[in-house]
């Protein structure tokens, strides 16, 4: 079956480093590829929709300067958190549909912490 | 607008049957997903309706009313694992590959 797979699974960083975060589809190849940011006790919240070859398509309130993200193929997006500051710890979470209509299949997430 | 309204929190009978309702006011509607997250994991998908109707699939049971913009999640025979947040989704946009956006989700405690 489709699978995803993110890394790292966890990171601890301090306060103005960067992050990158992989998103990798396994066995499928996605030409879009969405992610999540979870705070804890709450629900999923949608960042940013990643578009193979082309620019990535942010939601309202999301710094797209801040949340680098680059899908330079068909089986790998990343998100690059840049200078991170306390409360940009979450849970980050990728996901990919291996075909048009298709559930969304989800990597494991990286559970960010900046000191 | 979006809105996806669900229950913040249910608690029920292991051997029992729960069911989790959840309210949508979307943009677009190009199907509904029910996932299910354990805590500190990242979600598993359950079930998927686009056409109104009953989706049945083993102890999980999904309901969908485009109409009244409603969906309903049923868990029978309810075991002490099913304790978990199960999320509500609706893919809204156009065209086939439109973006999933998620109800709080509905923590569910499953009691001896």
């Amino acid at each position: 079956g489709a699978v995803v797979s993110q890394h790292p699974s966890w990171v601890i960083c301090k306060s103005g480093t960067s992050v990158k975060i992989e998103c990798r589809s396994l066995d499928f190849q996605a030409t879009t590829m969405f992610w999540y940011r979870q705070f804890p006790k709450q629900s999923l919240m949608l960042m940013a929709t990643s578009n193979e070859g082309s620019k990535a398509t942010y939601e309202q309130g999301v710094e797209k300067d801040k949340f680098l993200i680059n899908h330079a193929s068909l089986t790998l997006s990343t998100l690059t958190v840049t200078s991170a500051h306390p409360e940009d710890s979450s849970f980050y979470i990728c996901s990919a549909e291996w075909q048009p209509n298709s559930p969304l299949h989800f990597g494991n997430g990286t559970r960010l912490t900046v000191t | 607008g979006q809105n996806i309204d669900q229950p913040t929190e249910m608690t029920a009978t292991e051997g029992a049957i729960v069911q989790i309702n959840c309210t949508y006011q979307t943009s677009g509607f190009n199907g509904l997903f029910w996932y299910q997250q354990h805590a500190g994991e990242a979600p598993t998908f359950l079930s998927y309706n686009v056409l109104d109707g009953l989706e049945e699939k083993g102890r999980f049971s999904s309901f969908l009313s485009r109409s009244k913009g409603y969906s309903y999640l049923l868990l029978k025979e309810l075991q002490m694992k099913d304790s978990a947040s199960y999320l509500c989704a609706v893919r809204s946009g156009s065209g086939n590959t439109g973006k999933l956006i998620f109800g709080q989700g509905t923590t569910l405690q499953v009691k001896p």
